[in-house]
């Protein structure tokens, strides 16, 4: 079953950049690669999304290599506040339930 | 204003029980999903509806039924509650499609409620 392969944790200090790295062998041709940030009793939410390249905004950069094979979410100089489970969507084959395979995310801990 | 709302946030019930999760968005979103969370934080998707119709019905029992009375609410029914049924379930909502990448309009970003808890003793 093709999905998507995130660390299961990691931990960092404040004022560090943190890279998280999704591996999606067999992503779909045509559709995005999206970041969700979850905090502690609360839904996913919306951080980041890219096609192809570096995508950037205000909250994170996503590095998508030519081959689409994986992505990198990068939080430059995080702060106790980014604590909280990251999860890459990045959807395969061709059917509805394929794009919405979100797995076990990456768990970070940011240490004072 | 909540953009996705669903009630209750904690639900506490014996085995056995019939329970309902109801599910609003405010979005104006054609496509709503329901997720199922477990402790190890799997997010895992359960169905979805897009204008009030099935589009995905994962291998849920047939105890879970979704009703989709109009494309703003979309409720979880839960017949006959058992003990591996405890999870954090999740609505959530996203636009149409407005093309393809990199030139979709909507991007398909999923808009997430808070979550119920639901625990069976």
């Amino acid at each position: 079953l093709a999905k998507t392969t995130q660390p299961i944790s990691m931990d960092s200090y404040e004022g560090q950049e943190v890279n998280i790295t999704c591996s999606h062998n067999n992503i779909a041709t045509n559709d995005y690669i999206t970041w969700y940030q979850q905090f502690p009793s609360q839904g996913p939410r919306f951080i980041i999304q890219g096609y192809k390249t570096k995508v950037t905004n205000e909250v994170a950069s996503l590095f998508i290599p030519a081959d689409r094979k994986s992505s990198t979410l990068s939080l430059p100089r995080v702060s106790l506040s980014d604590t909280a489970v990251y999860y890459c969507l990045a959807p395969y084959g061709s059917s509805n339930t394929g794009k919405l395979i979100f797995g076990q995310g990456t768990t970070l801990q940011v240490k004072p | 204003d909540t953009a996705v709302s669903q009630t209750p946030k904690y639900l506490v019930t014996q085995m056995g029980n019939d329970k309902s999760i109801k599910c609003e968005q405010n979005l104006g979103h054609d496509t709503m999903y329901w997720y199922k969370q477990d402790s190890k934080k799997f997010l895992k998707i359960m169905f979805s509806y897009n204008n009030k119709e099935l589009i995905i019905n994962e291998t849920v029992p047939n105890r879970f039924s979704p009703k989709s009375p109009d494309k703003a609410h979309l409720n979880l029914h839960i017949n006959s509650l058992e003990l591996g049924d405890s999870a954090v379930y999740f609505c959530a909502s996203s636009p149409p499609r407005g093309g393809a990448p990199p030139n979709d309009s909507a991007k398909n970003i999923q808009y997430f409620g808070a979550g119920t808890r639901l625990s069976v003793l």
